[in-house]
């Protein structure tokens, strides 16, 4: 039972292409919602992430989009590049709690 | 600085075999976790350490066992290993007031 779901599972898109990856939670208590960006051979590092308080955050070429209401958020990688091929998780927590909860991830590729 | 350390980066293990998986922090962070990551199912929580001193089960603790043996270092020690447990196994701190987590560079375990 993944308290976290994440799609899709795998992304190709060519340079300078918006991917958006997608996850949806049920879990009314979390309160944090990071997204880590791992690549081969190496543990995963914080994005970006966002409290329920807010709809939107960007930094840099990274906006998490949120919506508390259906419960779901998202990751858009604007003027996507080659160097952003990773596997992204998304996840969740209860901040007190300090356990955060991931997705099952995303495979991005972007295409030069 | 070094961040979180693991070791070993490798190792094959017998069924049946024990051994312990290391992990070092000098962030001076208050807590420490344990994931193991396998395809599609994205880093799930083993045994985590909110402070020193403590320790608590995770989402998959069956099979492990963790040791928090000062404010620095945090084992995972496997008493009889079944190839259920071949993965991708990640060690992380974060400081007890913020929820953001780092992460070591992972041992990949396979179990013959």
């Amino acid at each position: 039972q993944q308290q976290v779901k994440q799609s899709p599972q795998s992304l190709i898109v060519q340079k300078g292409g918006i991917p958006i990856i997608n996850c949806a939670y049920e879990n009314t208590a979390f309160d944090y919602f990071p997204w880590y960006q791992q690549f081969p051979g190496k543990g995963p590092a914080l994005l970006i992430a966002i409290r329920p308080d807010v709809s939107e955050k960007k930094e840099g070429r990274f906006t998490i989009s949120f919506n508390k209401s259906a419960k779901q958020f998202s990751l858009h990688i604007m003027d996507s590049q080659p160097g952003d091929s990773a596997t992204y998780f998304c996840a969740a927590s209860i901040q007190r709690g300090n356990k955060l909860v991931f997705g099952a991830g995303t495979i991005l590729r972007v295409k030069s | 600085n070094a961040g979180v350390t693991q070791t070993p980066k490798f190792q094959v293990l017998k069924t049946g075999q024990s051994m312990t998986l290391q992990c070092a922090q000098d962030m001076n962070h208050n807590s420490m976790y344990w994931y193991r990551q396998d395809p599609g199912m994205g880093l799930r929580l083993i045994y985590y350490s909110a402070s020193e001193g403590t320790t608590d089960k995770g989402e998959v603790p069956n099979g492990y066992n963790v040791s928090r043996l000062n404010k620095r270092e945090f084992s995972l020690r496997l008493e009889s290993a079944a190839p259920s447990q071949t993965s991708v196994y990640f060690c992380a701190s974060s400081i007890l007031t913020r929820v953001e987590a780092f992460f070591g560079q992972g041992t990949r375990l396979t179990v013959v």
